[in-house]
């Protein structure tokens, strides 16, 4: 199974929003709406944002919303704030019964 | 607090064997679909496996199916991930996520080397 594709930065200001996309296949972005989101600080584990597709977990700022469209998946974080500078991964259930993560996306506050 | 705990890891020599374990508390356990991830060092979150919440369904890498087994006591809140035949490229942090529930954890380091 291929991992899913996530541009390798994106940037942004405070205050701004960003959006960072997560490409799959018709075998499981495509498929399924089992898409996650989780953000990773350096050193630390990671942090689930989003669940199937659309879902804020409890306690997950309002400010983090998620998306699909076809095989592309996306996270929205407005309103960015210095904290949000980590890494963030998508992940998809396949078709294979399986989880794939994208590769990251380094985001940075400027 | 929603919190995880992983436990268990330690340096092995290839071949070898590790038991995992993922203690939870805080939120309703036995309602979780749980997973293992990694993280190799410097690497990006890799999926190892996956459970559902009454243990009946599992799910595998294909790097891993055969060598690992996940289970789960909803009794005692813990997750499992026993680890056979460990090789070089199993090095990693591993961390136990539930797939509906933002919960911390610190991840266990497993080293894989002669």
């Amino acid at each position: 199974q291929s991992a899913l594709t996530q541009p390798a930065s994106v940037s942004g200001s405070p205050g701004q929003s960003i959006t960072i996309s997560c490409t799959g296949t018709s075998s499981d972005v495509g498929l399924y709406n089992l898409v996650s989101w989780y953000q990773q600080h350096p050193g630390r584990a990671p942090k689930l944002l989003i669940y199937d597709v659309t879902n804020r977990p409890s306690g997950v700022s309002n400010r983090f919303s998620g998306s699909k469209s076809g095989t592309t998946a996306s996270l929205t974080i407005s309103g960015l704030q210095a904290e949000d500078e980590a890494d963030y991964y998508c992940n998809s259930y396949t078709s294979s019964s399986t989880r794939v993560f994208g590769g990251g996306t380094r985001l940075t506050v400027l | 607090e929603v919190q995880l705990l992983e436990s268990g890891g330690g340096l092995v020599q290839p071949g070898g064997s590790l038991r995992l374990s993922c203690a939870a508390s805080g939120f309703t356990f036995s309602s979780c679909g749980m997973m293992w991830v990694r993280q190799a060092p410097g690497k990006g979150l890799d999926w190892v496996s996956g459970i559902s919440g009454s243990g009946g369904t599992t799910y595998y890498a294909d790097s891993v199916k055969g060598r690992f087994t996940i289970s789960r006591d909803n009794s005692k809140n813990t997750l499992f991930l026993q680890m056979n035949s460990l090789r070089a490229d199993d090095t990693a942090v591993y961390y136990c996520l539930c797939v509906s529930v933002t919960a911390g954890g610190q991840g266990t380091l497993v080293t894989v080397s002669s």
